[in-house]
């Protein structure tokens, strides 16, 4: 299994706050990922990473900005959170050879009230 | 945009039956790579197949086969003998030249014993 993880796994906060998510990786592969996935949409895109410093805007991005400062971590955060962001959130991550699919991490169950 | 359609918002197979899920996509793009992702109810995202647009030939995996069909974008995903372990939310997914991915709504399967 690809080398990821995520954290929180499970969180819950008010509207409002800020919030921030983790996605650390040990397989020193170039790309992340953050998605949002939520009932009858799939998978969608809020922010990639194609090395240290490196980011750009996926369909979603509205509300979420994203930090990577070292190659292993990836953060997501959501300065202030609304009930619009309740979602589970992926993590994934892809090394530089163009045939390899992507590894994603088990996820992180965001509820915002 | 890229664009990624699965019609079929669920799906049911006996087992021991074959099955074909649908996808279509929409791109410009002539180099590009196409998956097929399963989403058991762990929530774990497992690569099940990937194609590469370049190659006529269709991805087999075991049980698990593709008929891609470039002109008509479409990118169908085959499962012989099914097996309750195959019951799961099945997504497609395109990457673009420049590694983003995109992803449909998904298909659920059932599987009936």
């Amino acid at each position: 299994d690809a080398g990821i993880t995520q954290s929180p796994r499970h969180k819950v906060t008010e509207t409002g706050t800020p919030v921030t998510l983790r996605c650390h990786q040990t397989e020193n592969h170039r790309y992340m990922y953050w998605y949002r996935q939520d009932p009858g949409h799939g998978l969608r895109l809020i922010h990639y990473s194609y090395g240290v410093k490196d980011t750009d805007k996926g369909e979603v991005s509205d509300g979420y900005s994203v930090s990577r400062s070292k190659t292993e971590d990836f953060l997501l955060t959501l300065e202030s959170a609304t009930s619009s962001q309740t979602s589970v959130y992926f993590c994934a991550i892809k090394e530089d050879r163009s045939n390899q699919p992507q590894h994603f991490g088990d996820g992180t169950r965001l509820s915002i009230l | 945009a890229q664009t990624v359609t699965q019609s079929q918002p669920e799906m049911s197979v006996q087992e021991a039956e074959t099955v074909t899920l649908s996808c279509t996509y929409d791109t410009s793009e002539s180099d590009y790579y196409l998956f097929w992702y399963k989403q058991p109810p762990s929530r774990q995202m497992i690569l099940v197949i990937r194609q590469e647009a370049y190659k006529q030939q269709n991805a087999t995996e075991n049980r698990f086969s593709v008929n891609f069909q470039k002109a008509a974008k479409s990118f169908s995903l085959k499962i012989s003998d099914s097996q309750l372990g195959d019951a799961a939310m099945y997504f497609c997914a395109y990457r673009s030249p420049g590694n983003q991915f995109y992803f449909g709504t998904g298909t659920s399967l059932t599987v009936i014993p």
